[in-house]
């Protein structure tokens, strides 16, 4: 079976400093997925990274950076100097098997930022 | 533009109603999904779809029921069986090649009065 475990249900933070959101996976596949979702208060959720299971490569992207380590199984998001436009609930999401297969995601990090 | 739509935004039924949620999609997906979001948790996979005329359970596929008779569209119906239907549905899509995204619909808010 397949989990996704977001440890921090909420985060606060102030605007401009960095903060990490956690992510660790359990799968029994060796070819798999990880995903990072954004979902503002709107509801919509919006895609912000895929990584594949034999991709370690850590990704940059503006303020965002996420780390993949496969010895601990983590998947980690890092936001340098924080917005107030970040605040949201962040998904961290889990694919393995077929590309058409569902994705089991965790319970989400609830990141707030304060001016 | 290409997108996912879900209609209605916001919905309301009484209790042993059975009612349908729109999703459609004009991106050429083969596969689509639906997801059910409950406060403070994460989605959980309802029924998914690889291509039309065929549909697979997720998780939590009781009270539910779908259909794919169009490649563009996957509503799904919340049943009365369905003990208890309030939460946030979403619907979601992706091409079905193993490397791709599923990119989400704006969701539907559904309300059982």
């Amino acid at each position: 079976a397949q989990k996704v475990t977001q440890a921090q249900t909420e985060i606060s933070v102030v605007e401009k400093e960095d903060v990490t959101l956690d992510c660790v996976y359990e799968t029994r596949d060796t070819t798999y997925y990880l995903f990072w979702y954004k979902q503002p208060p709107s509801g919509e959720l919006v895609f912000l990274i895929r990584r594949n299971s034999f991709d370690e490569q850590n990704e940059i992207s503006g303020r965002y950076s996420w780390n993949f380590q496969k010895s601990t199984s983590s998947f980690n998001f890092t936001i340098t100097a924080s917005q107030v436009v970040d605040s949201a609930v962040y998904f961290c999401a889990l694919r393995s098997g077929g590309g058409a297969d569902g994705l089991t995601f965790g319970k989400g990090t609830h990141l707030i930022i304060q001016p | 533009d290409g997108g996912i739509t879900q209609s209605p935004k916001y919905l309301f039924r009484k209790e042993g109603q059975n009612v349908t949620l729109s999703c459609e999609q004009n991106l050429n997906h083969d596969a689509m999904y639906w997801y059910r979001q409950d406060p403070g948790q994460g989605l959980r996979l309802i029924y998914y779809s690889q291509i039309v005329n065929d549909f697979q359970k997720g998780d939590i596929a009781e009270g539910y029921s779908v259909s794919r008779e169009k490649k563009e569209s996957f509503p799904l119906t919340v049943t009365s069986a369905q003990k208890n239907p309030t939460a946030f549905y979403l619907c979601a899509s992706t091409s079905g090649r193993r490397r791709d995204t599923q990119y989400f619909g704006p969701g539907t808010r559904l309300t059982v009065l």
